[in-house]
């Protein structure tokens, strides 16, 4: 059964950091590309960055681009997302999804406050 | 960036109802769109990928058609649980982007 577990989340002043992490089973976690979507408290769904299968390849929203960074260890069956500079709008539920072409799995997220 | 357009945004229907909801890119995608349903205080789920596939273990109630800038998600014979809110989301470039969603209500 593919699982996919999200922790790190929290509340963090702005400005401040967080890492958030995606443990997967259930599958060959070196053979999937995986991205993180987030999803403010009541609106829609975001998404905010993609890593390829290797690590090679890597694409973010511009709402995130040079703030956060994705990162992967194949060896440990990890995603993680490491999160500068964080701003009130980043408050969100935060899912990390397998990428099949599309988001076939998806965890059940980890949520992050920004707020004073 | 290409933007995904979702109508209605809401939609009363009665059990046994078919709904359609309707996605248009702004450009063309060929295929490669999604329909995610999610319910309250649940992930979303895939329903639909490649415009018109059926994810394992999904019922055909639930179908999909388009291709281009296009698409539907048609629910035929709505059942209670299919209550929920329903995106889009194209996967042909980046930045993947979703549909503003469509809550589907009693």
């Amino acid at each position: 059964e593919v699982q996919l577990v999200e922790s790190g989340g929290g509340v963090v002043q702005p400005g401040g950091s967080l890492r958030l992490s995606c443990a997967a089973s259930g599958f060959t976690f070196s053979s999937y590309d995986m991205n993180w979507v987030r999803q403010a408290p009541g609106k829609g769904l975001e998404w905010i960055s993609y890593v390829s299968s290797s690590g090679t390849d890597i694409f973010y929203a511009d709402s995130v681009r040079g703030r956060f960074t994705i990162s992967r260890d194949n060896a440990k069956s990890s995603l993680y997302l490491q999160m500068n500079s964080l701003k009130a709008e980043d408050t969100a539920l935060y899912y990390c999804a397998r990428d099949d072409g599309w988001d076939g799995y998806w965890g059940q997220g980890t949520l992050v406050t920004v707020s004073s | 960036d290409i933007q995904m357009t979702q109508s209605p945004s809401s939609v009363s229907a009665s059990v046994g109802d078919r709904v359609t909801i309707t996605c248009r890119a702004s450009e063309n995608i060929n295929v490669w769109l999604a329909w995610y349903q999610q319910k309250p205080g649940k992930a979303p789920e895939v329903l639909i990928y490649a415009a018109s596939d059926l994810q394992n273990g999904v019922p055909s109630r639930f179908s999909g058609s388009g291709s281009g800038t296009h698409f539907t998600l048609t629910i035929t014979n709505v059942q209670p649980e299919d209550f929920a809110t329903y995106y889009c989301q194209q996967s042909n470039s980046f930045p993947r982007t979703f549909g503003q969603g469509t809550k589907l209500e009693i």
